[in-house]
């Protein structure tokens, strides 16, 4: 089993709606949780950080599932400049707090 | 501008024929790490470095070598390419490690023959 886990898409979603994808983190002990957003041949920049609580940012919103160990990103109101790959990050405690990234998943926006 | 930069951005060569892609920042961070990226296996680190002349290796260190004589540099060093080692990879940079916002460069996408 990969350590994190994300479901490849691509999403397609019409420009304004809303689109949602988790990830699945398979170390119990991760405490840290991020998503970073990668535009085709891009570098990886990061989007948000994951709190405990969920958090939100603008149209993003960020959950925590301790207990399912997984994390979700929400999108609402899709501008067709969210399309991108969608990179889930935890970190591994007993490595340093060294991170793994998940594949990606791919959003496309349609007009 | 804050900035982390590699190069060469593109690179073509031949198996065995040792190459250095170089990485440079200009945040005074501490952390600095390399990935590599291939379709389907996600960003995978090859080496890390906590400071000037502490490194240590990531996931996947087989065939890749790193240096980290100043704190702004941190190369990447293929000793003997081979074409396994083709990928698109990625130097970043944080202010003190894993847990804070990765920075990273533009890539280099090397293709070895």
């Amino acid at each position: 089993r990969k350590e994190v886990e994300q479901d490849p898409g691509p999403f397609n979603v019409p420009e304004g709606a809303t689109v949602a994808f988790n990830c699945t983190y398979s170390n119990s002990a991760s405490q840290s949780f991020f998503w970073y957003r990668q535009d085709c041949r891009k570098e990886p920049k990061l989007l948000m950080s994951v709190y405990s609580s969920g958090n939100e940012d603008g149209r993003f919103t960020a959950q925590l599932n301790r207990a399912s160990q997984y994390i979700s990103l929400l999108i609402r109101d899709s501008k067709l400049s969210d399309s991108a790959t969608y990179l889930c990050v935890v970190n591994k405690p007993a490595a340093g707090n060294k991170l793994t990234f998940g594949g990606g998943t791919r959003v496309l926006v349609k007009p | 501008e804050a900035q982390v930069t590699q190069n060469p951005r593109y690179l073509i060569t031949v198996t065995g024929k040792k190459l250095t892609v170089t990485c440079s920042q200009n945040m005074n961070h501490e952390y600095m790490s390399w990935y590599r990226q291939d379709p389907g296996l996600g960003l995978r680190q090859i080496y890390y470095s906590m400071n000037v002349e502490v490194t240590d290796k990531g996931d996947v260190p087989e065939g890749y070598k790193v240096s980290r004589k100043e704190k702004r540099n941190f190369p990447l060093i293929l000793e003997s390419p081979s074409p396994n080692q083709t990928s698109l990879y990625f130097c970043a940079s944080s202010l003190a490690g894993g847990l804070e916002t990765q920075y990273f460069g533009p890539g280099t996408r090397l293709l070895v023959l």
